[in-house]
């Protein structure tokens, strides 16, 4: 079975300060792992994936995550916060079940930034 | 417009009616999904179609969700004799291939669904 846990449900920065936004995932076979954002009222959207190429993925906006295996996590970071960044991201782990995959959502982290 | 489409976009229902909610997928995609995201929560799995075939519907929480894609394009999504704890916003997505990829879905706005 796959799952997804996302240490912290808010993460507050400051304007211009670093993005760390922590999500482990536990899967038995190789995994799909994916950072979606989701502003209010929207649905979300896709902010970079991870699938077994490179360790270290870029996505849009400037946010990037790290693969580590040995430490099973996947985390997401920005290294300057925009006030456009505060939404709620959701990481994900996609892995085969019949018929196809599932992909398992976290329970999200919402990040707001300070002026 | 070329995204995900979903309606209604709110909706109020009685305890013990049933609700039909639609997705119009982007455009050529083969695969569509549909979540549950409770508040405050992430979404969770309900059911997969590839084209028109429901592959799974593993996550589809009683007898009284029912989700159908008769011509591998727009799908609904129904819930007979609703109750409070189905009270959710209910998400679709769609993806241009086979689920079996890691291909990025691409989300609709979701229906909010209160039951009172």
């Amino acid at each position: 079975a796959q799952s997804v846990t996302q240490l912290g449900s808010h993460v507050s920065v400051s304007e211009g300060a670093l993005v760390l936004l922590r999500c482990n995932y536990s899967s038995s076979v190789p995994p799909y792992l994916f950072w979606y954002v989701q502003y209010p009222n929207q649905g979300l959207q896709l902010l970079l994936k991870y699938t077994s190429a490179a360790t270290l993925v870029k996505g849009i906006n400037g946010f990037e995550a790290e693969f580590k295996k040995s430490e099973t996590s996947f985390h997401l970071t920005k290294p300057s916060a925009h006030m456009s960044d505060a939404a709620e991201y959701f990481c994900a782990v996609s892995a085969q079940n019949t018929g196809g995959f599932k992909t398992i959502f976290g329970a999200g982290t919402r990040l707001f930034v300070k002026a | 417009g070329a995204g995900v489409s979903q309606s209604p976009r709110y909706k109020v229902a009685k305890r013990g009616q049933d609700v039909a909610l639609r997705c119009d997928p982007i455009s050529g995609h083969v695969s569509l999904f549909w979540y549950q995201q409770a508040l405050g929560q992430g979404p969770e799995f309900l059911t997969y179609f590839q084209n028109e075939a429901q592959l799974d519907k593993s996550g589809l929480p009683s007898d009284r969700f029912f989700a159908e894609r008769p011509e591998g394009s727009v799908s609904t999504l129904k819930i007979q004799r609703t109750q409070q704890e189905d009270s959710a916003v209910y998400l679709c997505a769609s993806s241009p291939g086979g689920a079996g990829v890691g291909n990025e879905q691409f989300f609709g706005p979701g229906t909010r669904l209160t039951v009172l």
